[in-house]
């Protein structure tokens, strides 16, 4: 158990609908990090956050945002979901400093219909 | 920018062969690198990590070798197991502490 825990499991949603993903990060974890996993394009990442802050945003398309709130739990947001978006998303969190490794959720598995 | 590149599997071994899965990076830099690995219906859980040049990170018995020189960081297990079959991810982390992940490589061990 890497202590990281991600809610839903499982979502299934219709194209044009708004969903929302939950990440609690390790204790004592400042930093966040969401990653989206297809089967044609590996590992992206999306977006970091270190204690609330913004650090880092990768290939995240507008219609995605996210937050980490001051009890350090995060949030991405998916809108006008398209068939596309349909992956696995995964969260997870770190110390946040040089060489300290990532501790990866199980993943909220989205199925847009 | 920084990046990852993996040997394209799937690879496919007996039980008890040796595994090397190749890894090569391009960063400025000297970054950490890290191996995940990905069990069916799991997320990723850290094998080993290496911080820097010539720095040996090992195991469950796999093993990974910092290659400053070559820009390499290959993964090796001297005898698999079936319990072995999983996706096996390398990485590296750059300078805002994200990891950069290689496409992954599928491995499948046979009884």
């Amino acid at each position: 158990d890497s202590g990281v825990t991600q809610t839903p499991k499982h979502l299934i949603t219709a194209t044009g609908q708004r969903v929302t993903l939950r990440c609690s990060p390790r204790s004592g974890d400042l930093s966040v990090y969401w990653y989206q996993q297809s089967l044609d394009q590996g590992l992206q990442f999306l977006i970091q956050y270190y204690n609330g802050e913004e650090r880092a945003k990768g290939n995240i398309l507008e219609r995605f945002s996210a937050q980490q709130f001051p009890d350090l739990h995060s949030e991405l947001n998916l809108s006008s979901l398209e068939l596309g978006d349909s992956a696995l998303y995964f969260c997870a969190s770190s110390v946040g400093t040089s060489n300290s490794p990532l501790h990866f959720g199980n993943g909220t598995r989205l199925t847009v219909t | 920018g920084d990046s990852v590149t993996q040997m394209e599997g799937p690879v496919t071994l007996s039980e008890e062969a040796f595994l090397t899965i190749n890894c090569t990076y391009t960063a400025t830099g000297y970054p950490s690198l890290f191996w995940y690995v990905q069990y069916p219906g799991e997320g990723l859980q850290l094998l080993l990590k290496a911080t820097k040049a010539d720095d040996k990170g090992s195991n469950k018995g796999f093993e990974a070798t910092y290659r400053k020189e070559t820009t390499s960081f290959h993964l090796e297990k001297g005898s698999v197991q079936v319990s072995d079959s999983a996706v096996y991810f390398c990485a590296l982390m750059d300078s805002s502490y994200k990891l950069i992940f290689g496409s992954g490589t599928r491995l499948l061990v046979r009884p």
